[in-house]
């Protein structure tokens, strides 16, 4: 089976800009989590959908929002860009939903806003 | 706040010594995993251990659980170079809509 796919890899902003990550779960997989992890935060759970529901979501602001298609592919945004919003972007799939089973993490994309 | 916290923040050994890593908790678990992510890379999925169950082994991995203690160690022994990493522990709350909450981690260095 393939893995967990995100694109783009890279990525540099301006601060105010909005941002769109995408993620593509291991096929057959119906939940997607994303993380934020900085240096000074470690990894920071963002939200987590299960079959097109936002079932979990973390402690962040308004600006960071997602979704999950039907094929369970999600992208997540982050609107109004601030320079604290550089970090690594990870998502995970499982097959199960929340910590109940092993995740499944892709590579992640690295946001850096100027 | 994390719900898990390792121990060291970092760690140096040789190749072929032994590492062992624990992580504290706060609240009970459904089960706790154990990650290791390469530099700047995607977390890989190294054991699961089950709030009802004590020790568990992967080829050169150990890991305990101690709910009692809410604290989890994994040993890593025959060290290797390619073991440089760091590794966190993450813990499925039950009660908190079931979601990972991932410890500060520890930062292995193994020389050859």
């Amino acid at each position: 089976k393939a893995g967990v796919t995100q694109t783009p890899r890279y990525l540099i902003k301006t601060r105010g800009q909005q941002v769109t990550l995408s993620c593509s779960p291991i096929s057959g997989h119906r939940s997607v989590s994303w993380y934020q992890q900085t240096p000074g935060q470690g990894l920071q759970f963002l939200f987590e959908y299960f079959s097109e529901t936002q079932r979990n979501k973390g402690n962040f602001p308004g600006r960071f929002s997602g979704r999950q298609f039907s094929n369970s592919r999600s992208e997540m945004n982050v609107s109004t860009l601030e320079l604290g919003d550089s970090a690594l972007y990870l998502c995970a799939s499982s097959y199960l939903s929340g910590g109940r089973d092993t995740q499944y993490f892709g590579p992640g994309t690295r946001l850096t806003v100027l | 706040s994390q719900q898990g916290e390792e121990d060291p923040q970092a760690l140096s050994i040789q190749e072929g010594e032994n590492a062992t890593m624990n992580c504290s908790y706060k609240t009970s678990i459904n089960n706790l995993q154990w990650y290791r992510q390469n530099s700047g890379r995607g977390l890989v999925h190294l054991i699961l251990i089950r709030s009802n169950e004590r020790e568990k082994h992967s080829g050169r991995l150990r890991v305990t659980l101690d709910t009692s203690k809410k604290s989890s160690s994994l040993l890593i022994t025959a060290s290797r170079a390619a073991d440089t990493a760091s590794y966190f522990c993450a813990t499925d709350v039950p009660y908190n809509t079931d979601k990972l909450i991932f410890g500060t981690g520890t930062r292995l260095q193994v020389f050859p």
